[in-house]
């Protein structure tokens, strides 16, 4: 089955920082790579995703890479704001079934 | 106008009891989901409907049973609780077929077994 790692673990940056969370996956079937964010007390939410036919995806402040052939992708997140701080969480899904990575919480300190 | 409802979303009961959490999507989903997370944050998929059939059946103990009598709800039964079914649970809803994965979490149940 799909295995899926994801990397660091916990990050800490300053406010305006960036952060990038990376994940690599096993299987080369995978062909949706969707990130959730995870606030304190909620369900996970997506907040961007990227399909296998896809190199890079952007949305203001958030971009998704994925490199089909080393089998990895990435999270970046530039201006970081306070509100940013959560656990997120990137998945790799193939017909509907997504594998999770074990989570990134992040926190940004003002 | 909730898109994916869970109830309860807080469930103390003790060992050995038998439990039930239900779910609900009004979004016209194909696809529905059970999740678990335990408490250092794992989300492992537990069990997967399309449709009302089971299509996703991974290793979990046969004493959770889920029950879909309807594409727009996926209920989920516990017997028997034990001490390590205390966790979070998650459903989720998608529209596989309609060739949009995006998973739709309701906002968990926590389940404490004493």
């Amino acid at each position: 089955g799909e295995n899926v790692e994801q990397h660091p673990s916990t990050l800490s940056v300053q406010e305006g920082d960036s952060a990038v969370i990376k994940c690599t996956y096993s299987d080369s079937a995978s062909n949706y790579f969707p990130w959730y964010k995870q606030e304190l007390g909620k369900g996970p939410q997506l907040i961007i995703d990227i399909r296998s036919n896809v190199g890079e995806k952007k949305d203001q402040r958030i971009a998704v890479t994925l490199n089909k052939t080393a089998k990895h992708f990435s999270l970046h997140i530039t201006e970081t704001q306070p509100e940013d701080s959560a656990v997120y969480f990137c998945a790799a899904s193939i017909r509907g079934k997504s594998t999770f990575g074990d989570g990134t919480t992040l926190t940004v300190k003002p | 106008d909730t898109a994916v409802s869970q109830t309860p979303k807080y469930l103390v009961t003790q060992m050995g009891n038998d439990k039930s959490i239900k779910c609900e999507q009004n979004l016209g989903h194909d696809t529905m989901y059970w999740y678990k997370q335990d408490s250092k944050k794992f989300l492992k998929i537990m069990f997967s409907y399309n449709n009302k059939e089971l299509i996703i059946n991974e290793t979990v103990p046969n004493r959770f049973s889920p029950k879909s009598p309807d594409k727009a709800h996926l209920n989920l039964h516990i017997n028997s609780l034990e001490l390590g079914d205390s966790a979070v649970y998650f459903c989720a809803s998608s529209h596989v077929y309609g060739g949009s994965y995006e998973q739709y979490f309701g906002p968990g149940t926590r389940l404490t077994v004493t």
